[in-house]
């Protein structure tokens, strides 16, 4: 079965910039999506098609894509983006819904 | 601002069925796909499956055994049967609104609901 591969946990201090990414081998031919998870909340996107940006999501998220690898970048680190971070795409044929495990960001 | 809203019990025997339902407000279901994603405690994030609003449907090849997606537009819900359940099954339960579109032929989620914890013991 096809798998998205994330980092368990990133810790980054405020005000740096934290990179988060996602492998997977379909990552070329399907986008990538991101969701962030707080505590007790239900996911929210906050990347979608590979880098674009939802209304009401900060300039400080962004995205990228190269080859398999999709990352998420969020600039400027604040407390409050202190989370849970998913990427999510789809296999080749675009059947089936794939998450990454998820990666636990801390600011510190 | 669309709306989604799970309903159900939420605690399930072993080997019996686990159902849930999500009521979809402040918008209409035509036109897009609806799905079920779940999350064990302490856990990642689980696509179950999903339905669109003809009734056409596409399941985790992990869990497609035992899972059925229904719609009922006339109620604005969908549902969730999982049979035969066991303790891993127990998992906060999310309905999503499917993102996906002729123009844009992604599945992606653009809203959820705010989850129903379901848990599975005798």
């Amino acid at each position: 079965s096809y798998e998205l591969t994330q980092p368990p946990s990133v810790s980054v201090s405020p005000g740096q910039t934290a990179r988060i990414t996602c492998s997977g081998d379909a990552l070329p031919e399907k986008f990538a999506y991101w969701y962030q998870q707080k505590p007790g909340q239900a996911p929210v996107m906050v990347i979608y098609k590979d880098n674009e940006r939802p209304s009401g999501i900060p300039e400080r998220f962004s995205g990228s894509s190269s080859g398999t690898t999709v990352t998420l970048t969020i600039s400027g680190v604040q407390t409050g983006d202190e989370a849970d971070y998913y990427c999510q795409s789809a296999d080749s044929i675009g059947t089936y819904v794939v998450f990454g495990g998820g990666t636990k960001l801390t600011v510190l | 601002q669309v709306q989604l809203q799970e309903s159900g019990p939420g605690l399930v025997k072993p080997s019996e069925t686990l159902s849930l339902t999500c009521t979809v407000s402040g918008g209409s279901m035509s036109s897009y796909y609806w799905s079920w994603i779940r999350q064990p405690p302490g856990k990642g994030l689980e696509w179950i499956g999903y339905i669109y609003y003809s009734g056409s449907t596409n399941y985790n090849p992990s869990l497609k055994s035992r899972v059925t997606i229904s719609v009922d537009t006339s109620k604005n819900q969908f549902s969730l049967k999982l049979s035969s359940v066991t303790a891993a099954d127990t998992a906060v339960y999310y309905c999503a609104r499917d993102g996906y579109s002729s123009s844009s032929p992604d599945h992606f989620f653009d809203y959820w609901g705010q989850g129903a914890l379901v848990s599975v013991s005798s």
